[in-house]
């Protein structure tokens, strides 16, 4: 699956850094998503973006801001992480916002917080 | 406290033989439920799915069954191919969100 693109793949940070992932879909699609998982977690979901508009903010603290500028790109952008953040963040997109789309999703970003 | 379960971590099965994979729900407003496979090192990739207002959805080698009244689905894959071992989550959402809740998992290894 190549349609969903993050990078950087892997992320080693320091609870001081501010850094941001990147998403990019090449669908064509009109919804798009942030995901988290930690180990021996499910999967749940952050952030939900509907033609560019957050739509969905699942209780996330706000060291995670999420930005969408077009309906291509989603960025992730991180600041003053704990190390409990330390998890594989994925992105999805769906055609539009909708269980009954299935959601495409990228390889992840590994994020390790030291 | 996890609205959708998947009680087996892990499964082993031969190759040409029959796997099922097993998922639970607590929450009875969901109505529309999604199976992902996942291999190592990439993101989930969506296999099949079904709706409440049915009971079972067929895709080749994959079957989903759906049991409102137990809050129960399973996902059968026959004949199994080493090329099936991966991680399997189930997803359920209530009303076209777009929000997926997502169990946790279950390993299928297929030996040749």
């Amino acid at each position: 699956e190549t349609g969903v693109t993050q990078t950087p793949r892997h992320l080693v940070m320091g609870m001081t850094n501010k850094k941001s992932l990147k998403c990019e879909q090449h669908l064509g699609h009109n919804a798009m998503y942030w995901y988290k998982q930690s180990a021996k977690k499910p999967l749940e979901l952050m952030f939900v973006y509907s033609l560019e508009e957050r739509v969905e903010n699942n209780s996330v603290p706000s060291r995670f801001s999420p930005e969408c500028p077009n309906s291509s790109h989603l960025f992730l952008h991180l600041h003053t992480l704990q190390p409990e953040d330390s998890a594989l963040y994925l992105c999805a997109s769906s055609q539009d916002q909708g269980a009954w789309q299935p959601q495409h999703f990228g390889d992840g970003t590994r994020l390790s917080i030291l | 406290d996890q609205q959708v379960k998947q009680n087996s971590p892990s499964l082993s099965v031969q190759e040409g033989r029959i796997s099922i994979l097993n998922c639970d729900y607590t929450n009875s407003m969901f109505d529309y439920f999604l199976w992902y496979k996942k291999y190592p090192a990439e993101g989930p990739t969506f296999l099949i799915s079904i709706s409440s207002i049915k009971d079972k959805n067929e895709d080749g080698r994959f079957t989903v069954f759906l049991n409102k009244s137990a809050k129960h689905l399973s996902l059968h894959i026959v004949p199994s191919q080493p090329g099936d071992s991966a991680v399997y989550f189930c997803a359920a959402s209530e009303g076209n969100t777009g929000k997926l809740i997502f169990g946790q998992g279950t390993t299928l290894q297929v030996k040749p």
